[in-house]
C-alpha cells in the first residue's frame, strides 16, 4: 500500500527559512513522481510543482517557480518543499501526493495517493 | 487551461442524483481528466481518471462522462458520506496540472 506522511505543522514569522517533508513507502521509487499542492484556507487546490526522486527532474507550475524548491533525497525516499523567506500568504495547507510514471518517464496525469497535509502558519 | 466547475454549490437530499459539470477553456485529452473528493480537514481523494474510470476502492455509484471541454461527474443516489467537495483536474499544456475551483455538494 502506497502511503505518504508529511511533516508536521509549523507556525512561522514572515522571512523565515522552512522545509517541510513528505516520506514515501509501500511502492517502488522508479514507479512515481511526486507533487506539491498548495491550498489556501478555505480555497482550492493548486499544483505547485513535481518531482521524480529517482533522478531529481523537477517541473515547476510557472506561478511557483522561484518562490519554492522542491528536492528529493531518494536513499530515503523523502521529498521536500522548501521557502528561503517566508510571506503570511504561504499559509496553507500543504499535500504531497503520487502520480505513476507513464512512457517515458513523464509523470501520469492525476494524483493517486495523497499525503494528510502539513499546516503552515506564517504569521508576525 | 482554465477549468470552471458548476454549480459552486449543490444542494441535495440523500438518495438523490448528484451531477456535476466541469468545463475547459480548451479542449482536454480524456485520458488527462480527473475528478477528486475532498471532506472537511481531509486530504483529496482521488475518484475518477481518463474522465470515466473509477479509482481503486470508489463505489459504483460514482461515474464519470465527457470529452473535449465538457465533462460530467454522476453520483447516482447520494450516501450521507458523499457531502463534500468535489475539484476536476486536467493534466496538460501550461502550467502542467490545474485544478478547477470545485463544487460543494451539501445536503438540503
Amino acid at each position: 500500500e502506497v502511503q505518504l506522511v508529511q511533516s508536521g505543522a509549523e507556525v512561522k514569522k514572515p522571512g523565515d527559512s522552512l522545509r517541510i517533508s513528505c516520506k514515501g513507502s509501500g511502492y517502488t521509487l522508479t514507479n512515481y513522481w511526486i507533487g506539491w499542492v498548495r491550498q489556501m484556507p478555505g480555497k482550492g487546490l493548486e499544483w505547485m510543482g513535481i518531482i521524480y526522486p529517482s533522478d531529481s527532474d523537477t517541473r515547476y507550475n510557472p506561478s511557483f517557480q522561484g518562490q519554492v524548491t522542491i528536492s528529493a533525497d531518494k536513499s530515503i525516499s523523502t521529498v521536500y518543499l522548501q521557502w528561503s523567506s517566508l510571506k503570511a500568504s504561504d499559509t496553507a495547507i500543504y499535500y504531497c501526493a503520487t502520480t505513476k510514471v507513464r512512457y517515458s518517464g513523464r509523470p501520469g496525469t492525476h494524483f493517486d495517493n495523497w499525503g494528510q497535509g502539513t499546516l503552515v502558519t506564517v504569521s508576525s | 487551461v482554465v477549468l470552471t466547475q458548476s454549480p459552486g454549490t449543490l444542494s441535495l437530499s440523500p438518495g438523490e442524483r448528484a451531477t456535476l459539470s466541469c468545463r475547459a477553456s480548451q479542449s482536454v485529452a480524456s485520458s488527462y481528466l480527473a475528478w477528486y473528493q475532498q471532506k472537511p480537514g481531509q486530504a483529496p481523494r482521488l475518484l475518477i481518471y481518463a474522465a470515466s474510470s473509477r479509482a481503486t476502492g470508489i463505489p459504483g455509484r460514482f461515474s464519470g462522462s465527457g470529452s473535449g471541454t465538457d465533462f460530467t461527474l454522476t453520483i447516482s443516489r447520494l450516501e450521507p458520506e458523499d457531502f463534500a467537495v468535489y475539484y476536476c483536474q486536467q493534466y496538460g499544456g501550461s502550467p502542467g496540472f490545474t485544478f478547477g475551483p470545485g463544487t460543494k455538494v451539501d445536503i438540503k
